[in-house]
């Protein structure tokens, strides 16, 4: 089972930031957050990961709680090409298989 | 650099038939794993590959089978075709000296059984 919680759909308008949540409440020391996202008739993509410390690369943020029992990917200036299914999973990096929910809908409207 | 290539893109089989489908990894990958993804959900994980050997398995009936050569490329095998088994077959490579780097997908394989 997915060890993380998203809400099933968001909205965002096209150019705001996008804010999308994930809890992890059970996630354990050696667990990072990873990001994918699913666009229509696609493969997964990979976004980002993280382990403690917030992290940015070209395509979003990663805010990871102190805690770490929750998370929040941003997306700075959502275009319409970001609507898509947003997948957070926790994994230990050496344990291959990734495992995912339902994710997050996002819908980027113009 | 070519991605993950997949094949066959879409395919139609009855019900009891067998179906292979293949899958080249991403240069550079020498891991292959293969995900079901039914309508609606997230893929689920069914196996993967590395040296040439299952390395770790999902929660599939052993009617799914899979192979891998040494050239890394793999294929994913389903015997006695259920209704349930129409879904978008995913394959992912993946670095085994760089696993903390995400998987590469391909764009799939939609099976659909009648």
């Amino acid at each position: 089972d997915a060890k993380t919680t998203q809400p099933p759909s968001m909205d965002c308008a096209e150019g705001r930031a996008a804010n999308l949540p994930c809890n992890h409440s059970t996630i354990s020391g050696n667990e990072y957050v990873y990001w994918y996202r699913q666009i229509h008739s696609q493969g997964p993509q990979y976004i980002i990961h993280g382990l403690k410390n917030n992290e940015t690369n070209e395509m979003a943020s990663l805010i990871i709680t102190e805690d770490r029992k929750s998370s929040t990917l941003i997306l700075p200036h959502a275009t319409l090409r970001d609507t898509a299914v947003y997948y957070c999973i926790v994994r230990v990096v050496l344990i291959e298989k990734l495992v995912f929910g339902k994710g997050t809908k996002l819908t980027v409207n113009p | 650099d070519a991605g993950v290539t997949q094949s066959p893109t879409h395919l139609i089989k009855t019900r009891g038939q067998q179906v292979t489908l293949r899958c080249s990894p991403k240069s550079g990958h020498d891991t292959v794993s293969w995900y079901q993804q039914a309508l609606g959900q997230g893929p689920q994980f069914i196996f993967q590959y590395y040296e040439e050997e299952e390395r770790q398995r999902g929660n599939f009936p052993d009617r799914f089978s899979g192979h891998q050569f040494p050239n890394y490329s793999s294929e994913l095998n389903v015997n006695a075709l259920l209704l349930g088994d129409s879904a978008l077959y995913l394959c992912a490579s993946s670095s085994d000296r760089g696993s903390e780097d995400g998987y590469t997908f391909g764009s799939g394989t939609r099976l659909t059984v009648v």
